[in-house]
């Protein structure tokens, strides 16, 4: 167990609509990364949060957005969903920036939309 | 950019068999390189890491030798086990607590 918790586990939804993935960081750990894993593009690195703020930014679609909350979890924001969004999302922790601490993943949140 | 490629998969093995999973990156500077594993149905977990060159990361029976001469990091084990029949990840990571970039991934089976 990773100590990361992310939920749902499977979300199924329809192309237009809108649906929020949530993730608990490991106890401790400051800094949150998003990435979406898809059997074209593999683990794609999406955004980091370090502490609230946000710290880096990959490869996220303007129809994306995160934020971490003061309690350090975070939430992935998803809207007007395609079919090329089906797709696993993973959140990941680590402890802290400055450090070369390990990411510590969740188990993903699978994606379907129809 | 930096970018990680790996051999591609799947790779199929009986036990005890040896393992070499290759691993090559593109990057500038001096990368902490690390493999990842994921069973089916799991996150990513931490196998291994060199964060210089030259250092050799080791767990589990596996070992990887972080190579800048050649730009690689390939994965080996001695003798594998049905057990270690999962998906395994490259990564780099350009700056400490900065995210990952990761390969696509080496699906490995072993065979009884």
């Amino acid at each position: 167990d990773s100590g990361v918790t992310q939920t749902p586990k499977h979300l199924i939804t329809a192309t237009g609509q809108r649906v929020t993935l949530r993730c608990s960081p490991r106890s401790g750990d400051l800094s949150v990364y998003w990435y979406q894993q898809s059997l074209d593009q593999g683990l794609q690195f999406l955004i980091q949060y370090y502490n609230g703020e946000e710290r880096a930014k990959g490869n996220i679609l303007e129809r994306f957005s995160a934020q971490q909350f003061p309690d350090l979890h975070s939430e992935l924001n998803l809207s007007s969903l395609e079919l090329g969004d089906s797709a696993l999302y993973f959140c990941a922790s680590s402890a802290r920036t400055g450090d070369n601490s390990p990411l510590h993943f969740g188990n993903g949140t699978r994606l379907t939309v129809t | 950019g930096n970018s990680v490629t790996q051999m591609e998969g799947p790779v199929t093995l009986s036990e005890e068999a040896f393992l070499t999973i290759n691993c090559t990156y593109t990057a500038t500077g001096y990368p902490s390189l690390f493999w990842y594993v994921q069973y089916p149905g799991e996150g990513l977990q931490l196998l291994l890491k060199a964060t210089k060159a030259d250092d050799k990361g080791s767990n589990k029976g596996f070992e990887a030798t972080y190579r800048k001469e050649t730009t690689s990091f390939h994965l080996e084990k001695g003798s594998v086990q049905v057990s270690d029949s999962a998906v395994y990840f490259c990564a780099l990571r350009k700056n400490s607590g900065y995210a990952l970039n990761f390969g696509k991934g080496t699906s490995l089976l072993v065979t009884p």
